[in-house]
């Protein structure tokens, strides 16, 4: 087990769907992030969150909306994709944001269709 | 903006055997971090191997170690008697160690690594 879990592991949807993914760390750090995976191109980072509050977001279009309830949760909500979307999504924790290591989750595979 | 470069899209070895991946990058600090990923099929990146810039000794992880040339800006990793289980790819990444700066991580494009059993 990572010590970070996200679900769903696989989620197809349409380009008018409205979805969500999870991660969630038992690990007790404070800072979350959430990296975008696409097939050939090195990984992206999307946001970063410390101690709950948005840091960081890397340029993301406003169809992805990340949300941090508490220091332990993350999740990132779809609406209105498109094709391009379509990617691992990574989740990712570290102790505080001035950490070095990072862990990672298994990832969400999005398909848009 | 800093860079990380990885040219070897994909490498093969025979397991038992040593393979060395390639990892340059260009930046402009002085203090930074170097890592080395693994993604197997399983997807979960896990950390490998981490060089502090300012330390001049290489790192070294049981059967992993690198080749950390400051001057030449370059990060190979070295993997000595292959296992079927290193069969995943490999990221190289860099991070600036200036608080002020930017924390994120900046990966390469990965390096597949085949074993042949």
């Amino acid at each position: 087990e990572t010590g970070v879990t996200q679900t769903p592991r696989h989620l197809v949807m349409g380009m008018t769907n409205k979805k969500s993914l999870k991660c969630e760390q038992h690990l007790g750090h404070n800072a979350m992030y959430w990296y975008k995976q696409s097939a050939k191109k090195p990984l992206e980072l999307m946001f970063v969150y410390n101690f709950k509050e948005q840091t960081e977001n890397n340029s993301v279009p406003s169809r992805f909306s990340p949300e941090c309830p508490n220091s332990s949760h993350l999740f990132l909500h779809l609406h209105t994709l498109q094709p391009e979307d379509s990617a691992l999504y990574l989740c990712a924790s570290s102790q505080d944001t001035g950490a070095n290591v990072l862990t990672f989750g298994a990832g969400s595979r999005l398909t848009v269709l | 903006a800093q860079t990380v470069t990885q040219s070897q899209p994909e490498m093969s070895v025979q397991e038992a055997e040593t393979v060395t991946l390639s990892c340059t990058y260009d930046t402009s600090e002085s203090d930074y971090y170097l890592f080395w990923y693994k993604q197997p099929p399983s997807r979960q990146m896990i950390l490998v191997i981490r060089q502090e810039a300012y330390k001049q000794q290489n790192a070294t992880e049981n059967r992993f170690s690198v080749n950390f040339q400051k001057a030449a800006k370059s990060f190979s990793l070295k993997i000595s008697d292959s296992q079927l289980g290193d069969a995943a790819m490999y990221f190289c990444a860099y991070r600036s160690a200036w608080e002020d700066s930017s924390y994120k991580l900046i990966f390469g494009s990965g390096t597949r690594l085949l074993v042949r059993p």
